[in-house]
């Protein structure tokens, strides 16, 4: 679990700042995941990534941007943070091999905006 | 696109007693069929998981069985321990895709 690590693990910032949540990974995985999960609800993908330069969105990407210039790091960038966005966010791997499906997840962020 | 069901959201059991957590899936080309752990402010972490080819896995105290049928698969906890507490998430992946669609949660009680 140590190869997956986010940053910072807490977070308070204002509505209209711009955040950024770091997510990296140590062990050369292909895809990286990010999620949100707001209280007392299950996991909503924002955006994927495949490979380094390949990314997509998932079920909720409004509001959000993404980026993944080498393959261990996928940061995930609020550019006007709203009060919807609080919550909590994990970013999640997974190798690359044909038939390997299990996504390991990082410790978390909790976002709160005020 | 795929779509996850999972039932009940709520399992309250008395310490001891089995519980049973169960999901359906939309997409017959699902392939892989995970069972995640959540422990209260703690990451999803992998139990146990299924593919298509296989009817039933066991790990010591928990097994999951799927019905590619009936396109269903639960997740069976028996002799279940206060640890057990948290909340499990089931998920599939369908056909060739990378993504894992999610199911919403089932929090287990375990009563003393």
């Amino acid at each position: 679990d140590a190869g997956i690590t986010q940053s910072p693990r807490y977070k308070i910032t204002e509505t209209g700042r711009q955040v950024t949540l770091m997510c990296h990974q140590t062990w050369s995985h292909s895809y990286m995941f990010w999620y949100r999960q707001d209280l007392g609800h299950g996991l909503r993908l924002i955006y994927y990534s495949a490979a380094a330069d390949i990314t997509d969105k998932g079920e909720v990407p409004d509001g959000y941007v993404v980026s993944r210039s080498k393959t261990e790091n996928f940061p995930l960038t609020l550019e006007s943070a709203t009060r919807s966005q609080t919550s909590v966010y994990f970013c999640a791997s997974r190798t690359g091999l044909a038939g390997a499906y299990e996504q390991y997840f990082g410790p978390g962020t909790r976002l709160t905006v005020t | 696109g795929e779509n996850v069901e999972q039932h009940p959201s709520t399992l309250s059991v008395q310490e001891g007693d089995s519980a049973v957590i169960k999901c359906t899936y939309s997409d017959s080309a699902s392939n892989y069929f995970p069972w995640y752990k959540q422990e209260l402010g703690k990451r999803p972490q992998l139990i146990i998981d299924i593919r298509s080819n296989v009817g039933e896995k066991k790990d010591q105290r928990i097994a999951v069985t799927l019905n590619k049928t009936a396109k269903h698969f639960s997740l069976h906890i028996t002799e279940t321990q206060p640890e057990d507490s948290a909340v499990y998430f089931c998920a599939a992946t369908p056909g060739s895709n990378y993504q894992l669609i999610w199911g919403a949660g089932t929090k287990l009680i375990i009563k003393p």
